[in-house]
């Protein structure tokens, strides 16, 4: 079963500093997707950033970017210029590829990261 | 357009009780998810849906059932609440297959349940 991993519960930043937050998982399978979702305080999941297993350049939007080496099942995500606004529960996420799986597009969840953001 | 939309946002329920958590997405999406979410912890899946009239477990159904009679809706019912199953719960839909392929979920603002 694929597991994922957020090892770090709490991390802040300044404002317009940039931060990383980590994740890690755990699968057999050799192509599949990964993401981070943002909660905040209102509790809806936000999309953030969507990075394909099969490519290698590292997904960026905007501000967003994330560090993705397959080899070590890691997925970082990377938030430069912070703004006040980035504050709010990081969920890395993981689903299988499609083809000949049986994922039926399961997301399986890290625990989450608290990122606070100091002005 | 308003996506996903779920109600109640908030709900207390006594041990025992029942009740149903509404999900209704305008996407017209084939997909559609409920998942949970314990305090500090991330989502698990419940119960899943490939299109009207199909349905499926996930990892922690128990507790739990759904039905999916339309593509719109996908209510989940609570039939003898525990304290266990106190939590907040998020209804998601995606698409797919067809000429989007997209994989990306789309997530309710969630139902805040307390079993007392």
């Amino acid at each position: 079963a694929q597991t994922v991993t957020q090892s770090q519960p709490e991390m802040s930043v300044q404002e317009a500093e940039t931060v990383t937050l980590s994740c890690t998982y755990d699968t057999s399978e050799s192509d599949y997707y990964l993401f981070w979702y943002k909660q905040p305080p209102s509790r809806q999941m936000i999309l953030v950033i969507r990075q394909e297993a099969y490519k290698q350049q590292n997904a960026t939007e905007n501000r967003f970017s994330v560090n993705f080496q397959k080899a070590a099942k890691s997925f970082s995500l990377k938030i430069s210029d912070s703004q006040l606004g980035d504050a709010a529960m990081y969920f890395c996420a993981y689903r299988a590829s499609e083809a000949g799986g049986t994922s039926y597009g399961k997301l399986t969840f890290g625990q989450g990261t608290i990122l606070t953001v100091h002005p | 357009n308003a996506g996903v939309t779920q109600t109640p946002k908030f709900r207390i329920l006594k041990i025992g009780q029942s009740m149903t958590l509404q999900c209704t997405q305008d996407m017209n999406h084939n997909y559609m998810y409920w998942y949970r979410q314990d305090p500090g912890m991330g989502l698990k899946l419940i119960y899943y849906s490939v299109g009207a009239g199909i349905t499926d477990k996930g990892e922690v159904p128990n507790g739990y059932n759904v039905s999916r009679s339309t593509t719109e809706d996908f209510p989940l019912r609570l039939e003898l609440a525990a304290p266990s199953q106190t939590s907040v719960y998020f209804c998601a839909s995606t698409q797919r297959g067809g000429p989007e392929l997209t994989d990306t979920q789309y997530f309710g603002p969630g139902t805040r349940l307390t079993v007392l």
